[in-house]
């Protein structure tokens, strides 16, 4: 059974840092590409960052290029979110999910999320 | 950035009842369409790929439809299990967006 389980959330203040880990399990993690999606409280959904299955291809959205970092260690089956100079704006509950085996960015399979919060 | 807009916000339906959820893009994006089903509380399920794929384990009510800018999300037969707030992304150019939700509530 495909597993992907998010950690690592908080109430953090603005400017300062959260990494987020995604421990993986189920699946042969090296042979998918995975991403980090975000929802605002009640709000919609929000891509966020892609890496490859490598982790020599990353992609951000624009907001967050340069104050996020997406990285993955294949040997312990982790994803990892390193969240620096965060603002209120980031709020949200972030989801780890996985990439479709083509490669395709859409998400077959997503974490239960966890919960980050900008707040001084 | 390609716009995602989804119709309508929110749906009122009976069991047994068909209903459908639209999603417009701003540009042609070749049937580079996904839809999901996020349950209350829940993290968003894949419902449907390439516009008209129906992912593994997905009920055969469900179905997707569409080309170009216009894509469409069938529920067939409704049931109790189906309420949820149901989204549509675009997977053909970065960043990959989102329509703003459908919230599907029974009558």
């Amino acid at each position: 059974e495909v597993q992907l389980v998010e950690s690592g959330g908080g109430l953090v203040q603005p400017g300062r840092s959260l990494k987020l880990s995604c421990a993986a399990s189920g699946f042969t993690f090296s042979n998918y590409g995975m991403a980090w999606v975000c929802q605002a409280p009640t709000k919609g959904l929000e891509w966020v960052a892609s890496i490859s299955t490598g982790g020599g291809n990353t992609y951000y959205r624009d907001s967050v290029k340069g104050r996020f970092t997406i990285s993955r260690d294949n040997a312990k089956n982790t994803l990892y979110l390193q969240m620096d100079s965060l603002r209120s704006e980031d709020t949200a509950t972030y989801y780890c999910a996985r990439r479709d085996y083509s490669g395709d960015e859409y998400f077959d399979y997503w974490g239960q999320g966890v919960m980050v919060t900008v707040s001084s | 950035d390609i716009q995602m807009t989804q119709s309508p916000a929110s749906l009122s339906a009976s069991l047994g009842e068909t209903v459908t959820i639209e999603c417009l893009a701003s540009e042609d994006i070749y049937s580079n369409l996904a839809w999901y089903q996020q349950k209350p509380g829940k993290s968003p399920q894949l419902l449907i790929y390439y516009a008209n794929s129906l992912n593994d384990g997905v009920p055969s009510r469900f179905s997707g439809s569409g080309s170009g800018t216009q894509y469409s999300l069938k529920i067939n037969s409704l049931q109790s299990e189906d309420v949820s707030i149901y989204f549509c992304q675009q997977n053909y150019d970065s960043p990959w967006t989102f329509g703003g939700g459908t919230k599907l509530e029974l009558k």
